[in-house]
């Protein structure tokens, strides 16, 4: 399975919102989670099942779609979510990432 | 909390195997959970490499399969990487993680992760 992220990269001030796109080459149900990594850093996980916040993870931070679509939203960016964001996907235990998408300073 | 530790060398020369142990604390390896190693080149994304379950089951990265071999070392709270014949493209920083056994899989604890160079 394929996962394509898009934007590759988002230019956002604090306070905004952001929303970003992950596609499956082919359905997957809910099998989806999205990671936040800063730089030097291993990855966080925020979002497992396609929606379900990690414990610890913000309210600002959701997670939706099913099948083929998802999308992560960051409802109000705060100067720590600043970072580059991966979605990965299982299907029969095997796993991919999507390329990640960065979220920076506009 | 888990927490894990990635050990091992961090270079190797090319044609050579790669060798790396995740070791658990705070935690059993003893548990439905599998247990994942992860890599990263430098200014890349994220790769699977691998899972494996504490009974030894495990699933390999198709692109990595020949190469590759995973194993658990439950007395010790371990879990190790071995990777033969490698090359410059194996270069990166190498993490371990431990992933739930149902749903997505997701991983929510990791190491700190080992950056493994391959250089003659």
């Amino acid at each position: 399975v394929v996962l394509t992220q898009s934007p590759a990269r988002l230019s956002l001030s604090p306070g905004e919102r952001a929303t970003l796109s992950c596609r499956a080459s082919q359905s997957i149900s809910s099998y989806l989670s999205w990671y936040q990594q800063k730089p030097g850093q291993a990855p966080r996980l925020l979002i497992y099942d396609a929606s379900d916040r990690a414990p610890g993870v913000p309210a600002r931070f959701s997670g939706s779609g099913s099948g083929t679509d998802f999308t992560l939203t960051i409802s109000s960016l705060e100067p720590e979510d600043f970072a580059v964001y991966y979605c990965q996907q299982r299907k029969n235990w095997l796993f991919t990432f999507g390329p990640g998408t960065t979220v920076d300073v506009k | 909390q888990v927490r894990l530790r990635e050990s091992g060398p961090g270079l190797v020369k090319p044609s050579e195997t790669l060798s790396l142990t995740c070791s658990v604390s705070d935690s059993s390896i003893i548990t439905d959970h599998y247990w994942g190693w992860f890599r990263q080149p430098p200014g890349k994304g994220l790769e699977w490499i691998g899972s494996i379950f504490y009974s030894g089951s495990t699933y390999y990265n198709p692109s990595l399969n020949s190469r590759l071999t995973l194993s658990v070392d439950t007395s010790k709270n371990q879990f190790s990487l071995r990777l033969k014949s490698v090359t410059a493209a194996d270069t990166a920083v190498y993490y371990c993680a431990r992933g739930a056994p149902y749903g997505s899989g997701s991983c929510d604890h990791w190491g700190q992760g080992t950056l493994v160079s391959v250089s003659p």
